[in-house]
């Protein structure tokens, strides 16, 4: 069974680089068939995708965030990391995991929890 | 970026009920269209992707159809554990985007 759990820090202060991490479990970090992807959903609001990495670094960012943001994948640990520089109280939202499954429509089909990311002094 | 707009925004309905939701992309998207539901505090579950398919284990009265830029989301008879929020999603093209959601109440 295919698990996700992203970890990270709870409470960033404004300006400062939010750092999270997906652990994959229960899967091959390095198949060509799935991408990893973050999503995050500020407080009672929708859903925003931020991007996502195949297994040997490709990437594609949300350009409405892309200035500010990074992503890397490392395989041996079955690991992807997102971080988010200068943010401010707008990057305040719950951080997802994601993975994408293409034969399955791209659609995202396994999540994480989800981890609450809160900007502020 | 591709607009998903979803409406109706939320709606009340009761255990039984047929349910609608539709949910209009600004160009076409050809069946690159999936639905997810999500209850408050937990993660989205994926219902159905490109844009008919029943994802494994999701139960049959939740059917999606639809190709272009116009599709819908049925629920054949609400059950209580069906109220919650619903939000489709295009994986067409990049950025992919969600639409904005639709909260199923109770009337």
């Amino acid at each position: 069974q295919v698990q996700l759990q992203e970890s990270g820090p709870g409470l960033v202060k404004p300006s400062q680089t939010l750092s999270l991490t997906c652990t994959v479990s229960g899967d091959s970090i390095s198949s060509g068939d799935h991408y990893w992807n973050w999503i995050r959903q500020a407080p009672g609001k929708g859903l925003e995708w931020i991007a996502y990495i195949f297994y040997n670094g490709n990437t594609y960012y949300n350009p409405s965030l892309k200035s500010r943001l990074n992503i890397s994948i490392d395989t041996s640990k079955k690991q992807f990391s997102l971080n988010l520089s200068s943010v401010t109280a707008a990057d305040t939202a719950v951080y997802f995991c994601a993975r994408v499954y293409g034969p399955l429509g791209n659609a995202f089909d396994v999540w994480g929890q989800g981890t609450m990311v809160t900007v502020s002094s | 970026d591709i607009q998903m707009t979803q409406s109706p925004s939320s709606l009340s309905a009761s255990v039984g009920d047929r349910v609608i939701i539709t949910c209009r992309a600004s160009q076409s998207i050809s069946d690159y269209l999936s639905w997810y539901q999500q209850k408050p505090g937990k993660a989205p579950k994926l219902l159905i992707y490109a844009a008919s398919t029943l994802h494994s284990g999701v139960p049959s009265r939740f059917s999606g159809s639809g190709s272009g830029t116009d599709f819908s989301l049925t629920i054949s008879s609400l059950q209580p554990e069906d109220f919650a929020t619903y939000y489709c999603q295009q994986s067409y093209s990049n950025p992919r985007t969600f639409g904005q959601g639709t909260k199923v109440d109770f009337k």
